[in-house]
């Protein structure tokens, strides 16, 4: 079974600069989709950035932008010139691809996820 | 756009009842997830459909079950309800195997 290991419980950074959350996972698959996701007070989940496995470009996504590290199975995001809006919970998630004919089973697995604090 | 609708928003049920939480997926997607989130935990994955067949299994309880209707909206039913159970519960669509929209959740409290 996939794990996702998210190391940081919390994390702030102060208005403007750059902060990097870490992200690990651990699988045997050799396909498969990363996420970043951001759950603000409101407890809604958002998706921030998406890494296909098999892409070597890393993503990006205005102020936001991914170190993926595919041998070392390292997945960090990275968020510059932070937003007041940006604070949230953050988790890191792993999606294994889809099979042949069974979608539907691509669940997604969660780290625990890291708090981040803007501090204006 | 249209998003995932979920109802009710809130719920608040007395232990040793029935709860039933309802999904209606963004038009033309086709596969439906829950999810459960527990407090200060990470969401959990429960079941999901695809095509109103249930595709895949997590750890979901043998009181809760669930299914997905012909016009892909989902229902999740959870009986003998436990005051473990008070959570937030995710649902989620996808079209395809690129991406999970979720719904607001519904937030259940177990009294």
């Amino acid at each position: 079974a996939q794990t996702v290991t998210q190391s940081q419980p919390e994390m702030s950074v102060q208005e403007a600069e750059t902060v990097t959350l870490s992200c690990t996972y651990d699988t045997s698959e050799s396909d498969y989709y990363l996420f970043w996701y951001k759950q603000p007070p409101s407890r809604q989940m958002i998706l921030v950035i998406r890494q296909e496995a098999y892409k070597q470009q890393n993503a990006t996504e205005n102020r936001f932008s991914v170190n993926f590290q595919k041998a070392a199975k390292s997945f960090s995001l990275k968020i510059s010139d932070s937003q007041l809006g940006d604070a949230a919970m953050y988790f890191c998630a792993y999606r294994s691809p889809p099979g042949v004919s069974n979608f539907g089973n691509e669940k997604l697995t969660f780290g625990t996820g890291t708090r981040l604090t803007i501090i204006p | 756009a249209a998003g995932v609708i979920q109802s009710p928003r809130h719920l608040i049920k007395e232990k040793r009842e029935t709860a039933t939480l309802k999904c209606y997926p963004i038009p033309r997607h086709d596969t439906v997830y829950w999810y459960q989130q527990g407090p200060g935990q990470d969401p959990q994955f429960l079941i999901s459909f695809y095509e109103k067949m249930q595709s895949d299994k997590g750890s979901i309880p043998d009181r809760f079950s669930a299914q997905q209707f012909s016009d892909y909206h989902s229902e999740l039913n959870m009986s003998s309800l436990e005051l473990g159970d008070s959570a937030l519960y995710f649902c989620a669509s996808s079209p395809d195997y690129n991406e999970q929209f979720f719904g607001p959740g519904t937030r259940l409290t177990v009294l």
